[in-house]
C-alpha cells in the first residue's frame, strides 16, 4: 500500500484562513518528515520540516504537527496569503535508506 | 538559498533515442538523486549516487537508465534505449550529507518520448 498517503487532493480557502494538509504514514521508525512546495514549473522548494523527537514545529506562518502514535503528520499554513497557491508535498524517509517516499501532492489555492 | 539546476527543462525524443539528461547541484554537495514523477501521480525514487557509485536504486531504475557524474561536472541521467513510459518529470536532488535527509531539488525536466 501507500507508504506515504497525502489525504487532500484539492484545497481552496480564503485568503487570512487557515488552510491544513494532513498526511499519513506507515513505517513505524519513520523519523524526518519533510513538507515541500511547489509553484508552477518550478521544482520542490523546502518549506519546513519536523524531527520525531518533537511533536511540534513552528516557523512563522507554518506549523507542522507530527501525531507518531496515529502516524500523521500535518501542515498548517495560518493568515494564507495568494503566493501560498502551490502544490505541497510530505514525504517521509524509506528508514535505513536515503530516499523518500512522497504523498500524492494537494493543489492548494487562496482565494483574495 | 542554494539552488540546483536542471538541463533541458523539456526534452522531446522519439521512442528508443537515448537522452541524458542534466543536473547541476548545490556545489559543495556531494550526494545525489534522482526522483520521477509521471504526471498526476506522486514523485517516485529512482537512484541516489556518491563517490562515483549508485548507492541505492529503486526497481524503477532500469537496466536502460545509467548516471554518471565526470569529474564534478553534471551529474546525469542517461536513458538508452527511451521507451514511452519514460515520458515523465525528473527531478534532481543532492545533499550534503548523508543523515540529515536534507535535499534540495530542482525544478525538473519534462520529458516527453512519443
Amino acid at each position: 500500500g501507500e507508504k506515504v498517503e497525502q489525504h487532500e487532493s484539492t484545497l481552496s480557502v480564503r485568503e487570512g484562513d487557515s488552510a491544513v494538509i494532513n498526511c499519513t504514514y506507515t513505517d513505524t521508525a519513520s523519523s524526518y518528515f519533510p513538507w515541500y512546495k511547489q509553484e508552477a514549473g518550478k521544482g520542490l522548494h523546502f518549506v519546513i520540516d519536523i524531527r520525531s523527537n518533537v511533536d511540534r514545529k513552528q516557523s512563522q506562518r507554518l506549523i507542522v504537527l507530527l501525531d507518531k502514535k496515529a502516524k500523521r503528520f500535518s501542515l498548517h499554513i495560518t493568515a494564507t496569503q495568494p503566493e501560498d497557491s502551490a502544490i505541497y508535498f510530505c514525504a517521509a524517509p524509506n528508514t535505513g535508506y536515503q530516499n523518500f517516499y512522497f504523498g500524492k501532492g494537494t493543489s492548494l489555492t487562496v482565494i483574495p | 538559498g542554494p539552488k540546483v539546476l536542471q538541463i533541458p527543462s523539456h526534452q522531446i525524443i522519439d521512442m528508443g533515442q537515448m537522452v541524458t539528461l542534466n543536473c547541476d547541484p548545490v556545489s559543495n554537495h556531494l550526494y545525489f538523486y534522482w526522483y520521477k514523477q509521471i504526471l498526476g501521480q506522486q514523485m517516485e525514487f529512482l537512484v541516489n549516487f556518491y563517490n562515483g557509485k549508485v548507492m541505492e536504486k529503486s526497481k524503477l531504475f532500469k537496466d536502460q537508465f545509467s548516471v554518471e557524474r565526470p569529474d564534478g561536472s553534471y551529474f546525469t541521467l542517461k536513458i538508452q534505449p527511451t521507451a514511452l513510459e519514460d515520458s515523465a518529470v525528473y527531478f534532481c536532488a543532492s545533499s550534503a550529507d548523508w543523515v540529515s535527509y536534507e535535499q534540495y531539488f530542482g525544478p525538473g525536466t519534462r520529458l516527453t518520448v512519443l
